[in-house]
């Protein structure tokens, strides 16, 4: 099992350009999460989908939009990429969502620098 | 906004010695967990505890939650070079579902 791969690892845009991150699970997660760590900071979380076919919006939503593709794939696009969004993003996934207590298994990251 | 504030901000020890690390929040919570992060990759689980815990092992970690004082601990014994990450603490909450908030992390160094 390869867990949650990310793909690419290192990203590097110039101001107003546009790109999708991309995230798959094979542990058969309902749930999957993108968050992002600024240096010397925890995560924040940016959207979630607790299953497939919903998402929604966590405390950093604005400049990103998501698509749950089907039950492994989550996507993370910046329409128009500011310097700001300047940071390594993490996929994580989990079982389920209602339980309040799931582990969360995390992705390698990509770094993304914005110009 | 970071629920969990984690203190202290950095730790170096010796091999051998244990490691304590803090974790402060603000809410009330249903979980509290602790994730490793070595340097350049993603986070890694360590250990949950629940609200009505107080406290937790697992192999070397030790873990406490004081629920009236809003905080946690996680002590590392016999720390070795391999424990060398930053840690995390996260809280969850029942109203949120799977949302896990994360403080800022304790960057622990164990020199050898």
């Amino acid at each position: 099992n390869a867990g949650v791969t990310q793909t690419p690892k290192f990203q590097v845009l110039k101001t107003g350009q546009s790109m999708t991150l991309q995230c798959a699970q094979d542990m058969n997660h309902n749930s999957m999460y993108w968050y992002r760590q600024d240096p010397g900071m925890g995560l924040r979380l940016i959207y979630y989908s607790a299953s497939e076919g919903t998402t929604d919006k966590g405390e950093v939503p604005n400049g990103y939009n998501v698509s749950r593709l089907n039950k492994r794939e989550f996507s993370l696009r910046l329409e128009s990429a500011a310097p700001s969004q300047t940071s390594v993003y993490f996929c994580a996934s989990s079982e389920r969502w209602t339980s309040g207590t799931d582990t969360q298994y995390f992705g390698p990251g990509t770094r993304l620098t914005v110009l | 906004s970071q629920q969990g504030e984690e203190d202290p901000q950095a730790l170096s020890i010796q091999e051998g010695e244990n490691a304590t690390m803090n974790c402060s929040y603000k809410t009330s919570i249903n979980n509290l967990q602790w994730y490793r992060q070595n340097s350049g990759r993603g986070l890694v689980h360590l250990i949950l505890i629940r609200s009505n815990e107080r406290e937790k092992h697992s192999g070397r970690l030790r873990v406490t939650l004081d629920t009236s004082k809003k905080s946690s601990s996680l002590l590392i014994t016999a720390s070795r070079a391999a424990d060398t990450a930053s840690y995390f603490c996260a809280t969850g909450d029942n109203n949120a579902g799977n949302m896990l908030t994360f403080g800022g992390g304790t960057r622990l160094m164990v020199k050898p």
